[in-house]
């Protein structure tokens, strides 16, 4: 069992829709990170977080320590957030990631 | 401004011969990475260093080796005994202590022909 676990693996969304992709973790840690990947590879760190919630943007991203979840929220979904979204935990660990398509 | 700086992007290599990927950091960061990524799966890594001079195997370290001669630099070579080179290289930097503060660097695609 992979220790950081994220769902769905793939999700496609029409534009506007509300965006939720999950990620869980076996480990102790002390941050955790939502990273995004473009076509071509570069990678983007959206968040690192401890505790709580941060918001940037049309991005939210939330974290429960007690039960090893962290989420990420997209709302207003567009094209342009079309990525591969990654969580990593300071292990240091990655997920596989969620491939997001959002269509026009 | 501070970050990673990884070259080149993409690399082309010969069956057989050695290849170094750089990893330059400028953000007096102690600890470095190296991941690999294959198509449609996640990073695995490679290598990390924690202080100069010292390294540890991640999980797929066969076939690879590093240095950390100065803590801005953990270049990265993929040796010929690496039976699968070709995928996309990633460096990382944080602070010691928890992978808090990462930063990335912008990737290298090896391709070996």
């Amino acid at each position: 069992k992979n220790e950081v676990e994220q769902s769905p693996q793939n999700l496609t969304a029409q534009e506007g829709e509300f965006i939720t992709i999950n990620c869980s973790y076996s480990v102790g840690i002390s941050a955790l990170h939502w990273l995004q990947q473009h076509p071509g590879g570069g990678i983007v760190s959206l968040f690192m977080l401890s505790s709580g919630k941060k918001k940037h943007g049309r991005l939210i991203a939330t974290i429960n320590i007690q039960e090893k979840h962290s989420s990420l929220h997209i709302t207003a979904s567009h094209p342009r957030d079309s990525a591969v979204y990654i969580c990593a935990v300071s292990c240091p660990r990655f997920g596989t990631g969620t491939r997001l398509q959002v269509f026009p | 401004d501070g970050g990673i700086t990884q070259s080149p992007k993409y690399l082309f290599r010969k069956e057989g011969q050695n290849v170094t990927l750089s990893c330059e950091q400028n953000l007096n960061h102690d600890a470095m990475y190296w991941y690999r990524q294959d198509p449609g799966q996640g990073l695995r890594l490679i290598y990390y260093s924690q202080i100069v001079n010292d390294f540890q195997k991640g999980d797929i370290a066969e076939g690879y080796s590093v240095s950390r001669e100065k803590k801005e630099s953990f270049p990265l070579t993929v040796t010929s005994a690496q039976k699968n080179p070709t995928a996309f290289y990633l460096c990382a930097s944080s602070r010691v202590g928890g992978f808090t503060e990462a930063f990335f660097g912008q990737g290298t695609r090896l391709t070996v022909v």
